[in-house]
């Protein structure tokens, strides 16, 4: 079974400039989730959708993240323009439905350097 | 709300060691409680995770991990470590209703020394 796969892997852009990261989840998951990792720190939730529908985005920032999954499989989370504190490694992970109890199935992750 | 507490920042160990990570969490209602392990350049893996049951919770790779709710506690545990055990080891906890989403501690890199 192939796992979660996102691109580019690694990434560096200069701030105010824009950027966009790709996420296939895994056949037949329902729930797809988009996490920041900044160095040092575990990953946090930006944004969870159930098939094409946002379940949680309270901590993503609007006014320049945005994501979206059209027709509720795979999925791209933009930044612009991105500032330097965006520096960080953004996981992709997505689970067979969105209970609680549902194992998260994690991608490799795009490294993303601000300059 | 819950969060989620890792106590030691890094813990090196000598190969054939038993190892302890800590993992104390905060929460007003029940919940599930998870250890993912995180190899360089790779995404998270699940290592094992409590849901209900029995406390002592068994994983993959010989990692064991023991819930204490008096203690909000859920440490992980192994006998003996390897090499291949160097990595970055996580603790999260959601709550148990609904779409709850995991909230990750800080991390805990496991450094073993031959």
């Amino acid at each position: 079974e192939a796992g979660v796969a996102q691109s580019p892997r690694y990434k560096i852009i200069e701030k105010r400039q824009s950027v966009a990261f790709w996420c296939n989840p895994i056949s037949g998951h329902a729930t797809l989730y988009w996490y920041q990792q900044i160095l040092g720190q575990g990953p946090k939730l930006l944004i969870q959708f159930q098939n094409n529908g946002v379940v949680d985005d309270s901590q993503l920032p609007k006014d320049r993240f945005s994501a979206e999954r059209l027709k509720g499989v795979d999925s791209t989370l933009k930044i612009q323009p991105a500032k330097l504190e965006d520096s960080a490694v953004y996981l992709c992970a997505s689970s067979f439905s969105q209970g609680a109890r549902e194992t998260q199935y994690f991608g490799p992750g795009t490294r993303l350097l601000v300059l | 709300a819950q969060s989620v507490t890792q106590l030691d920042s890094q813990v090196p160990v000598f190969e054939e060691a038993p190892v302890e990570l800590r993992c104390n969490y905060s929460s007003s209602v029940s919940v599930y409680l998870f250890w993912y392990v995180q190899y360089p350049n790779q995404g998270l893996q699940l290592l094992l995770k409590y849901l209900s049951g029995s406390t002592l919770v068994k994983g993959i790779n010989g990692f064991e991990a023991e819930f204490n709710k008096s203690q909000t506690s859920f440490h992980l545990r192994k006998p003996s470590v390897h090499i291949s055990d160097t990595a970055e080891y996580f603790c999260a906890v959601s709550g148990v209703q609904g779409a709850q989403k995991l909230v990750f501690g800080q991390g805990t890199r496991l450094t073993i020394n031959p």
